[in-house]
């Protein structure tokens, strides 16, 4: 199976900083990746899928990039309503497999 | 608006049985693939099994594959998921969720279903 890597496991930031969020995955998964956001007591909503494509109706200010093993998500400017968990998400074969998830709290 | 919602979640015994299911509305159901996904509490997000849209192909991970079995009902827009000899790793929320395909990633999510396994 594919094993997905994510980093930092946390990440402290304030409103306006721009935050970067790194998905390794063991292997070459092309851009098949997706990402997600989850809020406390919430489902998971599909932020950005095949690595950098938006879903629609999520906010410009976020952003996906890289191929291959590596890949970001990046929120040009924090705001607060993005203080969440994210999750990728790698679906180059049928059996998926998600990162670990990295937390954005407030510094 | 599409509309998933889950039920069938409980306490069971280790090595019992339990069926969810998901109801869904707003959305040609017959015409998507569908994932359950699963969070242990305090934990990740993993991935328990995905369905075709006709039902022929069904896809597992290695921790639930032989265990649980995934089926639709496209004559009731609903979506199962038998779980058979449960065990205490077993408990999570269990989400019902919309493809874009077999092979892809989940679009829409149901709120969730709680199955707790303990004696």
């Amino acid at each position: 199976d594919i094993q997905m890597t994510q980093s930092p496991s946390t990440l402290s930031a304030s409103v306006g900083d721009r935050v970067t969020i790194t998905c390794r995955a063991s292997q070459s998964i092309s851009s098949w990746l997706a990402w997600y956001q989850q809020k406390p007591g919430k489902a998971p909503k599909l932020l950005i899928y095949k690595a950098s494509s938006l879903e629609s109706g999520v906010p410009s200010r976020f952003s996906g990039s890289g191929s291959g093993t590596e890949f970001t998500l990046t929120i040009s400017s924090l705001q607060p309503d993005d203080f969440a968990t994210y999750y990728c998400q790698q679906y180059n074969s049928y059996s998926r497999t998600f990162g670990q998830g990295t937390k954005v709290e407030v510094k | 608006e599409v509309q998933l919602v889950e039920s069938g979640g409980g306490l069971v015994q280790p090595g019992g049985s339990l069926r969810l299911s998901c109801a869904a509305s707003g959305f040609a159901f017959a015409s998507y693939a569908m994932s359950w996904v699963r969070q242990a509490p305090g934990k990740g997000l993993e991935w328990v099994s995905t369905i075709s849209i006709s039902g022929f192909s069904t896809y597992y991970p290695d921790s639930v594959k032989g265990r649980f079995t995934i089926s639709r009902d496209n004559s009731k827009n609903t979506l199962y998921l038998q779980m058979n000899s449960l065990r205490g790793e077993d408990t999570a929320l269990y989400y019902c969720a919309e493809d874009r395909a077999e092979r892809g990633y989940s679009f829409e999510w149901g709120q969730g279903t709680l199955v707790t396994v303990s004696s």
